[in-house]
């Protein structure tokens, strides 16, 4: 079955900055990837979809990347903000579930 | 439009004991998904209904049911609650359901505590 990978180390960077986080998948390749935005106590919040024919997709300060060679999606949220602070989810359907990486915790500081 | 609810937004149930929680999909969404979140595990698959049908189930055992409505409304029930069960589970609708590759609404979940 499909496996999702992200990395569980918080990461922390300061506001102004680009914050890219890794979605690392195990098997085949997906025919997509969603990204979702999860604040404490909340349920997930859609945020971006890539297709496997596409390299890159865009929306406003949000850019995704997905390489199916490296089996991997990059994240991006530029001029970041304290308000983009969160849990960024990687989410794939396999065969029939959609299945969710345990998630990166995005700080960003003032 | 109005968002997924989801009802109660809290409980707190002793060991052995069976619950029942609900969800509203939003409107004209048929297709209902269920997870339950915990620290260790992430979000984990439960089960995903559409069109009062259950198309998928996750890796859950049998105390884990769930149900769907004509109004596309869910419920889901786990009986004889271990502490394990401990979580937050939350529901999502999308447009439709199966290999879709359609975002899912999630609503604000129940937290589930288990004594």
């Amino acid at each position: 079955s499909q496996k999702i990978e992200q990395n569980s180390e918080a990461l922390n960077i300061q506001e102004g900055k680009t914050a890219t986080l890794t979605c690392n998948y195990t098997n085949y390749s997906p025919a997509y990837l969603q990204w979702y935005r999860q604040d404490p106590g909340r349920g997930p919040v859609f945020l971006l979809l890539i297709r496997e024919n596409e390299k890159e997709k865009r929306k406003e300060r949000l850019k995704v990347t997905f390489d199916t060679t490296l089996k991997q999606s990059l994240f991006h949220i530029t001029a970041s903000q304290p308000a983009d602070s969160a849990t960024y989810l990687c989410a794939t359907r396999g065969y029939s579930t959609l299945t969710f990486g345990k998630g990166t915790m995005l700080l960003v500081s003032p | 439009k109005a968002g997924v609810t989801q009802t109660p937004r809290y409980l707190i149930k002793t060991r052995g004991q069976q619950v029942t929680l609900s969800c509203s999909p939003i409107s004209g969404h048929r297709s209902v998904s269920w997870y339950q979140q915990t620290p260790g595990q992430g979000l984990q698959f439960l089960f995903e209904y559409f069109s009062e049908t259950q198309r998928n189930k996750g890796n859950f055992p049998g105390r884990f049911s769930g149900r769907q409505f004509s109004n596309s409304r869910s419920e889901m029930n786990v009986s004889t609650l271990e502490l394990g069960d401990s979580a937050l589970y939350l529901c999502a609708s999308s447009l439709v359901g199966g290999r879709s590759s359609y975002e899912q609404y999630f609503g604000p979940g129940t937290r589930l505590t288990v004594t």
